[in-house]
């Protein structure tokens, strides 16, 4: 158990649709990171939060938008659902800077 | 183009073999690099970090090693045990980045007995 936390676990919807997936980081850690992982693009880095603010921004579509709370848990909102945007979805988190990160269990969406 | 490359073939190799998995990366100045660990369906989980600077690290029966001028990491696991089947990723930060993880797509191991 890594100590980083995810839910929902499954998530089912349709193109068109808006979710939101949660992430608690682990106790003490400041940075979240949110990846995508889907068979034919491997695990893509999507953004990172430390203490609140954004720090680094990958390649994430301007459907999808994150964000990090005072109580250091993070959104991840995924809007206008495409077919291609079924994936496993990461959170990770880290104390910052170079460091290993710690990933929860992820949350796999399907978008029929 | 930036590219990293590890073998997409899965790797098969007999218990107690050493396993060496390979990362090849190209247009990177990488600051540091790591190893995860991932089993299916589940998140990755950190095995080893090396610096830029750092030729070799260990732990237990890994090992990875660093060399910038051929621009490769590798990744070896001693007396391989099945259950360290799995798929094993790199992944590298840049100087001017050090948040942003660029991982690998992974390469596949299977230890048989």
């Amino acid at each position: 158990d890594s100590g980083v936390t995810q839910t929902p676990k499954h998530l089912i919807t349709a193109t068109g649709q808006r979710v939101t997936l949660r992430c608690s980081p682990r106790s003490g850690d400041l940075s979240v990171y949110w990846y995508q992982q889907s068979l034919d693009q491997g695990l893509q880095f999507l953004i990172q939060y430390y203490n609140g603010e954004e720090r680094a921004k990958g390649n994430i579509l301007e459907r999808f938008s994150a964000q990090q709370f005072p109580d250091l848990h993070s959104e991840l909102n995924l809007s206008s659902l495409e077919l291609g945007d079924s994936a496993l979805y990461f959170c990770a988190s880290s104390v910052g800077g170079l460091n290993e990160q710690f990933f929860g269990p992820g949350t796999r969406l399907t978008v029929l | 183009s930036q590219k990293i490359e590890q073998n997409s073939e899965a790797l098969n190799i007999q218990e107690g073999k050493t396993a060496t998995l390979t990362c090849n990366y190209t247009n990177y100045s990488p600051a540091y690099l790591q190893w995860y660990r991932q089993d299916p369906g589940r998140g990755p989980v950190f095995l080893l970090l090396i610096r830029e600077n750092e030729k070799e690290k260990r732990k237990e029966r890994l090992k990875v090693t660093f060399d910038t001028t051929l621009k490769q990491s590798l990744f070896h696991i001693t007396a391989s045990q099945p259950a360290d089947s799995a798929t094993y990723l790199c992944a590298l930060s840049q100087m001017y980045n050090t948040d942003k993880l660029i991982f690998g797509t992974g390469t596949r191991l299977q230890v048989f007995p």
